[in-house]
Order: structure tokens, then sequence, then C-alpha cells
């Protein structure tokens, strides 16, 4: 079945930096990469996806790449701030429609982003 | 959001005991998920359902029934808990085009003693 490798476990960047989380994947049949951001706490939220017909996609500080060759898909945090800081998960999916949900997660990587 | 709704937020429980953890969604989405999260496994698939009527196994199903008698609703029972299925457990749902994306609920932190 998939597997998906996250690192860094954890990323401590100063503020204003740029930092960036990588994942790969082992089944190229997987076609949908979210990324989500969780804060202590709280449920994990969707940042940002892409599929596997697109390289790369961005939104404001946060973009996406993907090289299904290579079989991994980087999150790019660019002018970071302390708000950024959280826990963020990789996923992969082979599905299409909502059985998109059926997600392979990454174990995640802890972002501290100091003042 | 507050449409998907999780109960109860927090649940002590001692081994062997039954348990049911509630899922309730407002939109209509046709997809439900049940993950649970622990420190170094991120979030894993237990059990997912497309439709009414329809579920299948994740990748950590052992342990584990979910039925879907409404679309609505969407319940996890641990028949018999173990300290194992200590966790916080995260119910999902999505359309079934897939255009809106994963929403989970906020969670349910179960204690197995």
């Amino acid at each position: 079945g998939e597997n998906v490798e996250q690192h860094p476990s954890t990323l401590s960047v100063q503020e204003g930096d740029s930092a960036v989380i990588k994942c790969t994947y082992s089944d190229s049949a997987s076609n949908y990469f979210p990324w989500y951001k969780q804060e202590l706490g709280k449920r994990p939220q969707l940042i940002i996806d892409i599929r596997s017909n697109v390289g790369e996609k961005k939104d404001q500080r946060i973009a996406v790449t993907l090289n299904k060759t290579a079989k991994h898909f980087s999150l790019h945090i660019t002018e970071t701030q302390p708000e950024d800081s959280a826990v963020y998960f990789c996923a992969a999916s082979q599905g299409y429609g909502g059985s998109q949900g059926n997600l392979i997660f990454g174990k995640g990587t802890k972002l501290s982003v100091k003042p | 959001d507050a449409g998907i709704t999780q109960s109860p937020r927090y649940k002590i429980t001692e081994t062997g005991r039954q348990v049911t953890l509630m899922c309730h969604q407002t939109w209509s989405h046709s997809y439900m998920f049940w993950y649970r999260q622990d420190l170094g496994h991120g979030l894993r698939l237990i059990y997912y359902s497309a439709a009414a009527d329809i579920t299948d196994k994740g990748e950590v199903p052992d342990g584990y029934v979910v039925s879907r008698s409404k679309t609505e609703n969407f319940p996890l029972t641990l028949e018999s808990a173990t300290r194992s299925q200590t966790s916080v457990y995260f119910c999902a749902s999505s359309d079934r085009q897939g255009n809106s994306p994963l929403h989970f609920g906020n969670g349910t932190r179960l204690t197995v003693t």
C-alpha cells in the first residue's frame, strides 16, 4: 500500500524566513496531495492541495510543488510569521471525487517561527 | 465548522467496555471518514463510507465497527476497548464530487484505562 514519508519532523525558522517541508510517496497511482495545518488542540485544516496533473500551485505565501517522476512533493512557506507555527501534515490519495478523502498521511512537521 | 460535530469531546473508559463515538454532519456529504491521531503516527484512516449503508476499511480497522444507516450520521464503536485505542479520533466528510476539501470535526479524545 501507499506510504508517505515527511521531513523534517521539526523545523525552526526566524520570522520572515522561508520554510520548506518535503514529502515522498511510494505509489505512483496516487493523484491527490493535500497539506494540512494543525494548531495545538485543534482539528487539521486544509491549507493547499495539488493534483497529479499540476506541477506547482501557489496561494499567497504558500506554494506546493510536485515531482511525479521522483514521487515527491514539497510545501513552501515564504515570509513566515509567528502564526504559521503549527504542525503540518502532507497526505496522498488515489481517489477521485469524494474518495480522495481516503488519505495516507505523513507523520507531521512541527514548525516553530521565532519572532 | 459547525457543519460536522463529534460527541463526546472527551471520554474515559475502562478496558473491555464498549464505547461509541458519534459524528453528525449537516452538509449532506456523501463521504464520511474516521481517522485516529497518535503521537508519532500522524493521522490514520480507520473506516470510511461512500454513502448510507456503504462502508469500507481503512488502514487500521481492527477493533472498530462502523455503521451508516443515515447519510448524516457515522458512529464509530469500539466493541471491547483496549489501551492501544487511547487516541484522538477525528471524523471528516466530503462531497461526492470532491469539490469541497475534507472537513474535519473537532475530535474526540478517548482514554482507555
